[in-house]
Order: structure tokens, then C-alpha cells, then sequence
């Protein structure tokens, strides 16, 4: 069975500054997928980044970068330029590639951006 | 995009009464349906993986007859919480797949239902 990790329950950041979320997960798999979700105030999951495990390039989506370490199974979520906007709860999540979509989320992290 | 719409968004019963709350894929057929629960601050729990067409596939722990679950088209899927009590209030939510080629591992969200039960 997969775990996922987040070892950080809370986190703060200045407006504009950089934080960067920690993500660990344990599968013998080797093909499978990565991602981190935003849950804001209104409950609605947000896609944030997807990375898949084939590829050795770390997936960026404009202020939002991860840094995929595959031997290690760390999957961290690097969020530049903090915005107000950008506080919520993030959610690392895996996916077997044989798993029927079938998600498995870390505990996650509530991050509150200060102004 | 791909759109999910999950309705209602809040609903209060009575203890002992049934509630339905219906997921549907409004721009994308989905092979695959999938209900959670969350609790406040902690993370989404899944209840049951939901194929059109087929029986529902339930996580261990999840009791089938208290949460029905009902797959009969490609865009509709409900969940039935069965003779609620209190401790069924919690926030549900649902998410989508088209289930096939690159669509497999894109995930949609409804935007949830918080059941209370009094």
C-alpha cells in the first residue's frame, strides 16, 4: 500500500516571500503520478501541479514548482511570490498508474500567507 | 474544462432519515467516480470508488448499506447516506474521471456537501 507524508500540519509565509511545502510517500511502484492540491476556504480541490514519474523534469506552473526526487520519494511544492490568495490547505497526493485514478492524499498543510 | 457540479452544496435532516447528494460530470462522461469524506482539518477519506454501470467498490471500513452509492449513467453518480445519525455530519465530496488514455489520471472535484444531521 501507498503512504503519503507531509510532515508540516501549519505553515506561514510573507506576502511576495518564497515557502516551499514538504511531501514524502512510500510505494514499491515505479510508474505512478504526483500531485499537489489547494483546498481554499471554500472546500473546492484545486489541481495545483501534477508531475509524472517517468519524467526526470520537475513540473512548474507559473510561481507554482515542485522538486521531484524520485530515489528519495520526496515530492515538495515551492510557491514563489507568495499571494494572500495562495492561503489554504494543500494536499500532497499519489497515483499508481494501474490504480483506476484512485488518489491517495497526505495528511496536509495549512499554509497562511501573511500581508 | 472539465466541469463537476455536486449538489446540494448544505444540507440539514433529521436523525433517521435518508439523505442523497448527486455528482455529475457536466462537460466530460465519467468511467469513474469517486466519494470521500472529510473532517474539519484533516483529509479527504475515500469512502468508495463508483464505475458506471457496475457495483460500487468500497474502502474497508465503509459501510456499504449505510452509504449507497449509485452509478447508472456516465455523468451522474449519487451518494445516499441511509438512516443518518449525528455522527454521519461531515463534508462530502466527490470527484470525476474520464477513466481512459491521458484523461486517467485527471481528477475533477464537485465542490462538496456538508451534511449535518440532528
Amino acid at each position: 500500500a501507498q503512504t503519503v507524508t507531509q510532515s508540516q500540519p501549519e505553515m506561514s509565509v510573507q506576502e511576495a516571500e518564497t515557502v516551499t511545502l514538504s511531501c514524502t510517500y512510500d510505494t514499491s511502484e515505479n510508474n505512478y503520478y504526483l500531485f499537489w492540491y489547494k483546498q481554499p476556504p471554500s472546500r473546492q480541490m484545486i489541481l495545483v501541479i501534477r508531475q509524472e514519474a517517468y519524467k526526470q523534469q520537475n513540473a512548474t506552473e507559473n510561481r507554482f514548482s515542485v522538486n521531484f526526487q524520485k530515489a528519495a520519494k520526496s515530492f515538495s511544492l515551492k510557491i514563489s511570490d507568495s499571494q494572500l490568495g495562495d492561503t489554504a490547505m494543500y494536499f500532497c497526493a499519489f497515483m499508481k498508474h494501474s490504480s483506476g485514478s484512485r488518489l491517495t492524499f497526505g495528511e496536509g498543510t495549512q499554509l497562511t500567507v501573511n500581508p | 474544462g472539465a466541469v463537476v457540479s455536486q449538489h446540494p452544496s448544505r444540507v440539514i435532516c433529521k436523525s433517521g432519515t435518508s439523505v442523497k447528494i448527486e455528482c455529475r460530470s457536466l462537460d466530460f462522461q465519467a468511467t469513474t467516480m469517486f466519494w470521500y469524506r472529510q473532517f474539519p482539518k484533516q483529509s479527504l477519506m475515500l469512502m468508495a470508488t463508483s464505475n458506471e454501470g457496475s457495483k460500487a467498490t468500497y474502502e474497508q471500513g465503509v459501510e456499504k448499506d449505510k452509504f449507497l452509492i449509485n452509478h447508472a449513467s456516465l455523468t451522474l453518480s449519487t451518494l445516499t447516506v441511509t438512516s443518518a445519525h449525528p455522527e454521519d455530519s461531515s463534508f462530502y465530496i466527490c470527484s470525476a474521471t474520464k477513466g481512459q488514455g491521458a484523461g486517467a489520471n485527471v481528477l475533477t472535484f464537485g465542490a462538496g456537501s456538508r451534511l449535518t444531521v440532528l
